[in-house]
């Protein structure tokens, strides 16, 4: 699992409060990302990082901020969450020895009611 | 927008048969990727191949790659009831690029 966790796995919460949700890394990559997953989408990028304090959009960014104050954290932030925002949520590392593999945490059902 | 798309987006098969997924994309590439899915789980790598390669293996699995097409298809042999999972290809945005865009997926059931 390339030592990925992410938390909470599961969340219920309402409309319109903020919620964060972290992604861990042990193994010093340098390249993270946050992807959610609905019915009919597939994976859908939200947003990267290739490095602390460096980020970037990806195609799904509204709505969402991140953060990486260290290698190994990168957190997500909805802001106000929307009923919308329903889906899972999906960390990934690209491994820098791999060529462009990525490796995926566990993910976290977040449900905005 | 998806760059790749699987087809079909499901399958049925008994164990024992091939199978067999396509996946398009639009755009160039420097490689594609496939990777399983497990039901509530996140997804796990299987197979990358790059742009000048034509056809890799890797077990029961054999990728192709047509780049003229833009198109790559994922054959398990012998399937086993364990394969019954979603298969996804990832492309990236060409050399440099550190994005992969997934497909929606082929849902592969295999019935013992």
């Amino acid at each position: 699992d390339a030592g990925i966790t992410q938390s909470p796995r599961h969340k219920v919460t309402e409309t319109g409060t903020p919620v964060t949700l972290r992604c861990h890394q042990t193994e010093n990559h340098r390249y993270m990302y946050w992807y959610r997953q609905d019915p009919g989408h597939g994976l859908r990028l939200i947003h990267y990082s290739y490095g602390v304090k460096d980020t970037d959009k990806g195609e799904v960014s509204d709505g969402y901020s991140v953060s990486r104050s260290k290698t190994e954290d990168f957190l997500l932030t909805l802001e106000s969450a929307t009923s919308s925002q329903t889906s899972v949520y999906f960390c990934a590392i690209m491994s820098s020895g791999g060529g462009d593999t990525q490796y995926f945490g566990p993910g976290t059902r977040l449900t905005v009611l | 927008s998806q760059q790749g798309e699987e087809d079909p987006q499901a399958l049925s098969i008994q164990e024992g048969e091939n199978a067999t997924m396509n996946c398009s994309y639009k755009t160039s590439i420097n490689n594609l990727q496939w990777y399983r899915q497990n039901s509530g789980r996140g997804l796990v790598h299987l197979i990358l191949i790059r742009s000048n390669e034509r056809e890799k293996h890797s077990g029961r699995l054999r990728v192709t790659l047509d780049t003229s097409k833009k198109s790559s298809s994922l054959l398990i042999t012998a399937s086993r009831a364990a394969d019954t999972a979603s298969y996804f290809c990832a492309t990236d945005q060409g050399a440099g690029s550190y994005q992969l865009t997934f497909g929606k997926g082929t849902k592969l059931s295999v019935i013992p």
